[in-house]
């Protein structure tokens, strides 16, 4: 039990579906993160919650939706996605303060 | 942006040696952190560092923040083989700012 869970773990879609990750965290923390990680590749931050509101998108493209309706629940909405997005999803929650990163386990996606 | 050049990218030890690997960096860090990743899984956080020229253990693990703080090590001693994963190191350069992320060194370890 990492105190961060994301479900699903696994998700294969085509380029034309809509699907949705979600993050869930019990550490009390009040900062949420979505990360992209693609093989031999640093991990790539994509969109940061603090207290709920978002405060970073780092040039994501629009067809990825993040939603964070409270403070331990965290959403990424995808639709008509391309197959360079298959990846393991990562999402990460922290004090709103910064590090250390809590992270989950991540969803594997694969886009067909 | 910022990099981390992490080294190195992959290691082959047999069980018992005692590996090092490093993440170095042109610009200042002032929080070094060190992750495991195991296959299938999210990054584990082993060790936290907040001040330049720290030396910190955490069982066979120990980590250092450099002195000049563009650069941090991991060491593992007596390597076993459930030490197999990838390890990250992360730097902060203030706080309120985002992690950078190294590429992340491959050990594995055979029995």
């Amino acid at each position: 039990e990492t105190g961060v869970t994301q479900t699903p773990r696994h998700l294969v879609m085509g380029m034309t579906n809509k699907k949705s990750l979600k993050c869930e965290q019990h550490l009390g923390h009040n900062a949420m993160y979505w990360y992209k990680q693609s093989a031999k590749k640093p991990l790539e931050l994509m969109f940061v919650y603090s207290l709920e509101e978002r405060v970073e998108n780092n040039s994501v493209p629009s067809r990825f939706s993040p939603e964070c309706p409270n403070s331990s629940h965290l959403f990424l909405h995808l639709h008509t996605l391309q197959p360079e997005d298959s990846a393991l999803y990562l999402c990460a929650s922290s004090q709103a303060e910064g590090p250390p990163l809590h992270f989950g386990n991540g969803t594997r996606l694969t886009v067909t | 942006g910022q990099q981390l050049n992490q080294s190195p990218q992959s290691m082959f030890i047999q069980e018992g040696e005692d590996v090092s690997m490093n993440c170095t960096s042109s610009s200042i860090f002032n929080t070094w952190l060190w992750y495991k990743q195991d296959p299938g899984e999210g990054p584990v956080l082993l060790i936290a560092l907040y001040k330049a020229g720290e030396l910190t253990s955490n069982g066979r693990l120990t980590a250092q923040f450099g002195i000049t703080r563009k650069d941090s090590f991991l060491n593992i001693s007596a390597s076993i083989p459930s030490d197999v994963g990838i390890y990250f190191c992360a730097g902060q350069s203030y706080s309120g700012s985002r992690l950078t992320f190294g590429e992340g060194t491959q050990l594995t370890v055979n029995p």
